[in-house]
Parts: structure tokens; sequence; C-alpha cells
């Protein structure tokens, strides 16, 4: 079963747009990570959020985590082709589960064309 | 510092064969879990190892077993390989026995092709 829900599965923007990706569960998220993965390689650490509420910003990536601590969002502003690859929520959704187990979504491929 | 490495890169075996997979954690890191991602699809958790034992087992058969050894490195073992083991494999390290504040940094992984 899949624990984590993200939208959209792809995305296509021109360079300099806005984009959001969201990552929702219907279990609570214990420590939301964000990371971005090339197509066949290693996941790169972006964000990790912890607290109902929390915002967080590196460069022109800002994630957010919801108060309720189930839904969590990736806003990238004024898009550029580096941005591109797959973005992946991972989280631990059951506070009794193994630590260190993380559910992921399957993942957002965002394509950003000049 | 250097990140999480793996190796191989790349591995094609055949149905029934067995492989092992390496894992070297960032320096200081004693933890150290696997991953099992097939395309189009998220990581799917195998194992997780901390202080040379088993912490944490995902839902996957006993063909998959997995080591840690004194200097923190690790080894993901698979008998009896099936096709659909063909995926890429991840390992990540963190600091301690992952705690929800602890991020995990993976590794390059490896890709396994089952013909």
């Amino acid at each position: 079963s899949q624990e984590l829900e993200q939208s959209p599965q792809s995305l296509i923007v021109q360079e300099g747009k806005n984009l959001t990706i969201n990552c929702t569960s219907s279990k609570t998220l214990y420590g939301l990570y964000w990371y971005k993965q090339k197509y066949g390689e290693g996941l790169i650490f972006l964000m990790m959020l912890q607290k109902g509420g929390e915002e967080k910003s590196h460069e022109k990536i800002t994630a957010k985590l919801d108060e309720k601590k189930q839904q969590s969002s990736l806003h990238i502003t004024a898009s550029q082709p580096s941005h591109a690859g797959i973005y992946l929520c991972g989280a631990q959704v059951d506070r009794g589960s193994t630590l260190g187990r993380l559910y992921f979504g399957r993942g957002t491929q965002l394509t950003v064309w000049p | 510092d250097a990140g999480v490495t793996q190796s191989p890169t790349h591995l094609i075996k055949t149905r029934g064969q067995h492989v092992t997979l390496r894992c070297s954690p960032i320096s200081g890191h004693k933890s150290v879990s696997w991953y099992q991602q097939v395309l189009g699809q998220g990581p799917q958790f195998i194992f997780q190892y901390y202080e040379k034992e088993e912490r944490g087992r995902g839902n996957f058969p006993d063909r998959f077993s997995a080591r840690q050894f004194p200097n923190y490195s690790s080894e993901l073992n698979v008998n009896a390989l099936l096709l659909g083991d063909s995926a890429l494999y991840l390992c990540a390290s963190s600091p301690r026995r992952t705690t929800s504040t602890d991020t995990q940094y993976f590794g390059p992984g490896t890709r396994l092709t089952v013909l």
C-alpha cells in the first residue's frame, strides 16, 4: 500500500514559472523529508520538516508541513532547467513503526523547458 | 567528506543466482538502511542496521539478508534471484539509530538487472 500520495505525477513547466508539488498522508507524518533524484541515481537530500506549520527554504525551494502534519508541499519559484528531476517525499507515518523506516511517495517527475 | 558510497554501480545476473551489494556510510555514521526502488516507484524499505544489529525489516522475503561490519559498512545479500528483483538498490546512512529527527543520506545506488 502506498502510505504517501504525491501529486502531480509529472509536471512540465517553462523556465521561470513557479510550481508546487504535494505530498499527502492519511496518517500523521513524523519527520517529513524531501529528496531530489536524477533518473537512475541516488537521492539528494533537500529539506526535512518536523513540526506542524513548519516552513523551510533553500535558494528557490520552499517546503511546508501543515498544522495537522498530514500534508506537505514543495514550492519552486522561478524554475530553472537545473530543477528538473524526480522529487520524492519520504516520512515515518507511524510512531510505532521501525525507527528509520521511511515510506516514500511515487515521486513527481519535473521537466523544465527553456 | 565523502558521502555514502555503494558498489558495484551496475550488476547483471541471471535468475537463481546470488548477489552481494556493498555500502560504506558517511564517516561517523553508525546506522545503515537499505531500500529497493523499482522503476517508476518510490524506494521501499528493506532493512536497517545499527551497531551491527538488525533494527528493522521491511516486507521482503527471507532471500534478502544483510549485515553490518565493525567499521559500519554493510552488505545486502539476495539469494535465488528472481526477475522481479531487478531494481535500483539504495543505501542510506544516518548518525544514530534513526529517529524522526535524523536525516538519512543516500548513496548513488546499485542498479541490479536480473535476466
